[in-house]
């Protein structure tokens, strides 16, 4: 089974804090994706990476970055939190051989 | 501009019943779909998948209906049991965008009673 693995189930931080989220999968996978999920508003892509060192922005980039080293880790990084980034933030992992993508178990972020 | 839409936001249906799930999309690009389940506090779950050139996909309980011309897909389960009770979500993909890279509505939370 694929795995998908974020390092926090939950998170509080303070406004204007530096924030990494990060993101591990062991099934080498290509293409790792970050989403956050608002409700009323669904699923929205952050960034997504299809290969290390590469980066793109997706729906909602502002006011986040990301890295990807490693072909299994993919972080995302809020530069100064703010309480409008509270939200749950999934990661999610797939091949170039499936549309079918892999979500990890997503982490609370609250910001105060 | 929402390109994959899920127009009921909560669907209430009783135990043993069918439960329906409508999807309407936008994007005449989009050549594959899928339907994600989602409990509180956990990621979603991939739970079935339809190609373009298909117009129904058939597991267990779940059946997935696409309709290219009305640009319509629909979730239908059946029997309906308590442990369906999540948020499902309709998600999109069009041929020659990033493999993954899913347009997501924004998801009807279904409760089965009992």
């Amino acid at each position: 089974d694929v795995k998908v693995t974020q390092s926090s189930r939950y998170l509080v931080k303070r406004t204007g804090e530096k924030v990494f989220l990060e993101c591990v999968q062991d099934m080498d996978h290509e293409n790792m994706f970050w989403y956050r999920q608002d409700p009323g508003l669904g699923l929205r892509l952050i960034y997504f990476s299809y290969d290390v060192k590469m980066k793109e922005k997706g729906d909602i980039p502002e006011g986040y970055s990301v890295s990807r080293e490693k072909k299994e880790r993919f972080s995302l990084i809020l530069e100064s939190a703010s309480t409008n980034q509270t939200s749950m933030y999934l990661c999610a992992s797939t091949d170039n051989t499936r549309y079918e993508a892999f979500f990890g178990q997503g982490t609370r972020l609250t910001v105060v | 501009d929402q390109q994959v839409k899920q127009n009921s936001p909560s669907l209430s249906v009783q135990e043993g019943r069918i439960s329906i799930l409508n999807c309407d999309y936008t994007n005449s690009m989009f050549d594959y779909f899928l339907w994600y389940k989602k409990y509180p506090a956990e990621g979603p779950t991939f739970l079935i998948s339809i190609s373009s050139i298909k117009d129904k996909n058939e597991d267990g309980r779940f059946t997935v209906f696409l309709n290219k011309s009305a640009k319509h897909l629909s979730l239908h389960i059946v029997p309906s049991q308590p442990g369906d009770s999540a948020v499902y979500f309709c998600a999109a993909s069009a041929y020659g965008g990033s493999q993954g890279n899913l347009i997501f509505g924004k998801g009807t939370k279904l409760s089965v009673k009992p």
